[in-house]
């Protein structure tokens, strides 16, 4: 297995248009995450699921951020009407359920830039 | 809620130990300290993890004091790949990512130097 993978790796898109990313987690893997990463800052929690199920989203994540995860392999994040404040680097992370420590395996990102 | 402090940066030279130390006074009896390191243009990668004493893997090693109120991170003789951002957190295992678990914050820019 290759590890996660996201696609695209580079997004760059005018203001108000929408943007959708793609993760592909490692195959025996389980859980999904979604984290956003602003210049000098740490990675900040978005979303995970659990399989198909969404288990948790935070609670500042506005509602032009979407994410799904269909068949409980590959997930998608939508962001719509996007601003220049969405400008960051989108992280995708992926573990088993029950995994000594929670170790997350992290993507090598998508970055977006918002003209 | 677990807050960690660390230093924003460090610098060392090749072959030198390096210990970065991070503070979290108000950790829960059932959370963890987990370490990550990351690249530039990269996502982070698990370093060490561990609850209480010492942990060593073959990458690092992880020092907790008794009262768990704070843990160092020691790599050994690093080299110029270690140039990274290291990140410290802390939380309960499943994470509760709305109770603010496994919050990445800042981290600590190590520079490696010849």
């Amino acid at each position: 297995d290759t590890g996660v993978s996201q696609d695209p790796r580079h997004k760059i898109t005018k203001r108000g248009q929408n943007v959708t990313f793609r993760c592909d987690p490692i195959s025996e893997h389980n859980r999904l995450y979604w984290y956003r990463q602003t210049l000098g800052q740490g990675p900040e929690f978005l979303t995970y699921f659990q399989n198909e199920a969404q288990l948790e989203k935070s609670r500042l994540l506005s509602d032009r951020f979407s994410a799904e995860r269909p068949k409980g392999s590959f997930s998608t994040l939508e962001i719509q009407r996007t601003e220049q404040g969405d400008s960051a680097m989108y992280l995708c992370a992926s573990n088993e359920a029950g995994d000594p420590g929670d170790t997350q395996y992290f993507g090598p990102g998508t970055r977006l830039t918002v003209l | 809620l677990a807050k960690t402090t660390q230093p924003i940066s460090m610098d060392s030279y090749e072959g030198q130990e390096v210990n970065i130390t991070c503070s979290h006074n108000n950790i829960a009896t059932n959370d963890y300290i987990t370490w990550y390191q990351q690249f530039p243009s990269q996502g982070p990668r698990f370093i060490i993890q561990g609850y209480k004493t010492k942990v060593t893997n073959e990458v690092a090693s992880l020092f907790i004091p008794a009262d768990r109120k704070s843990s160092t991170l020691s790599l050994p003789r690093v080299s110029l790949s270690d140039t990274a951002v290291y990140y410290c957190l802390v939380g309960d295992i499943p994470p509760t990512y709305n109770n603010n678990d496994m919050r990445f914050g800042a981290g600590t820019r190590l520079t490696v130097k010849p």
